[in-house]
């Protein structure tokens, strides 16, 4: 089952804007997850936001996490061409046994 | 930096056959995983181990598919008989044991059942 859903399901903007993905959830969390999955490869962990933490930064990323809304957002900077991807949450709900539950990701775009 | 290491990377078996992928995760991570993934979806957990013991299969189909961590370090995940609808990426992913501790995924293999 999928308890994430993220929010666009594709973007495409310009190299250099920002862009912005979002995730919904719908029960408690322990811990909150974005991942970045290029073309035909794994999934990579860019960065772990705990449920007591509204907002962290890693580079050019910046996460939002808001409990009481049950949502998420991912924004990255400057965009560049390197950043095509498509991007995942993930869960960690707060009776799962440590099961992480995934969204359907955004397909992200940035057009040189 | 240690990687989480998958093979054969694509396969292609016709249907009825048997199939089976490998996985050696990074050392030292006690918690193993199988994903699939389809196509434009997110991952779906096949099973679940902490270190040789399966935590959670629920989702695995266990009339064909099978998993294995033996001595707790690498795994096998096979498919007997493969079927059209197994087409997928099968993801391994390690991590070390608890919550708060992100997934370290490999490359994945390509199935394709014809």
């Amino acid at each position: 089952s999928q308890q994430g859903e993220e929010d666009p399901q594709a973007l495409s903007i310009q190299e250099g804007e920002n862009a912005t993905m979002n995730c919904s959830y719908k029960t408690s969390i322990n811990n909150l997850q974005w991942y970045r999955q290029n073309s035909g490869r794994g999934l990579v962990h860019l960065i772990l936001i705990r449920s007591n933490e509204r907002e962290k930064h890693s580079g050019r990323l910046r996460v939002t996490l808001d409990t009481s809304k049950k949502s998420s957002s991912l924004l990255i900077t400057a965009s560049r061409a390197a950043d095509t991807a498509s991007y995942f949450c993930a869960t960690d709900a707060a009776d799962s046994n440590y099961q992480l539950i995934w969204g359907a990701g955004t397909k992200l775009i940035i057009k040189p | 930096e240690a990687e989480v290491a998958q093979s054969p990377r694509y396969k292609i078996t016709e249907k009825s056959q048997a199939v089976a992928f490998w996985c050696d995760p990074i050392s030292g991570h006690a918690t193993l995983y199988w994903y699939r993934q389809i196509l434009g979806q997110g991952p779906e957990l096949l099973v679940q181990f902490q270190d040789e013991s399966v935590v959670d299969d629920s989702q695995l189909p266990k009339d064909r598919f099978s998993a294995e961590r033996l001595k707790g370090v690498d795994s096998t995940l096979k498919i007997q008989p493969a079927e059209l609808g197994d087409s997928a990426m099968y993801l391994c992913a390690s991590s070390h044991r608890g919550n708060n501790s992100p997934l370290h995924f490999g490359n994945g293999t390509r199935l394709t059942v014809t």
